[in-house]
């Protein structure tokens, strides 16, 4: 219902892989930010993505990569994948940079690293 | 250290009763969100407050930010059990991201 998806819904990786996680906003916001959600946990910030460049950064490694296009999709890559890796991954689009837009959130992926 | 606690952490209710979340910030709010989030799925934005002072209502769901703007609290009024689930508070501290706080689970018996 927020005009936000998100692909896959599940996935199973093993140690040492690669994943691409992908996200489509809402048509017209400029902004995407994505969360790492490990369970029993709040959503902790990975980065944000405004028009295509990112625009902040939460306490993830290198690693973690993302990249933003211009049809409002969005795509979250990880590199080298760890055990710890293994949570719900939410993406969030809003209208502009700003943390005071309002973020809709799509319904995650959930990854586990085996 | 959490920069956002929200107590309790889990909260069992009678169908009917009132409850009340908080949302407690060590640093000053700019902006105070509330989503929910059933178990394994996406966040549902519920309100957001800015100001001081300042109270939302939707349907049964009332939300207030503290004039000090370092706490927010939300309160369900004859709770249903389709307001079971997860609530996140996230906080605008001003630095261009948003924080959550762990969460309150919520279950509401028939």
């Amino acid at each position: 219902e927020t005009g936000v998806t998100q692909s896959p819904t599940h996935l199973i990786k093993t140690r040492g892989q690669q994943v691409t996680l992908r996200c489509s906003s809402q048509s017209g916001h400029n902004t995407v930010s994505w969360y790492q959600q490990a369970l029993g946990q709040g959503p902790q910030f990975i980065f944000q993505y405004y028009r295509e460049e990112e625009n902040g950064r939460g306490n993830f490694p290198p690693r973690f990569s993302g990249l933003q296009f211009p049809n409002y999709s969005s795509e979250l890559n990880v590199n080298a994948l760890e055990l710890d890796d293994s949570a719900l991954y939410l993406c969030a689009s809003s209208l502009n940079r700003f943390s005071t837009d309002t973020q809709y959130f799509g319904p995650g992926t959930r990854l586990t690293v085996l | 250290s959490q920069e956002l606690e929200q107590s309790p952490q889990s909260l069992i209710v009678q169908e009917g009763k009132n409850l009340t979340i908080n949302c407690t910030s060590s640093k000053t709010l700019y902006g105070l969100y509330w989503y929910k989030q059933k178990y394994g799925e996406g966040l549902i934005f519920l309100m957001m407050l800015q100001k001081g002072g300042e109270e939302k209502s939707h349907e049964k769901i009332t939300a207030k930010l503290d004039e000090k703007k370092q706490q927010s609290s939300l309160h369900i009024t004859a709770s249903q059990p389709s307001h079971a689930g997860i609530y996140l508070c996230g906080a605008d501290l001003r630095d261009d991201k948003i924080i959550f706080g762990k969460g309150t689970r919520l279950h509401i018996l028939p």
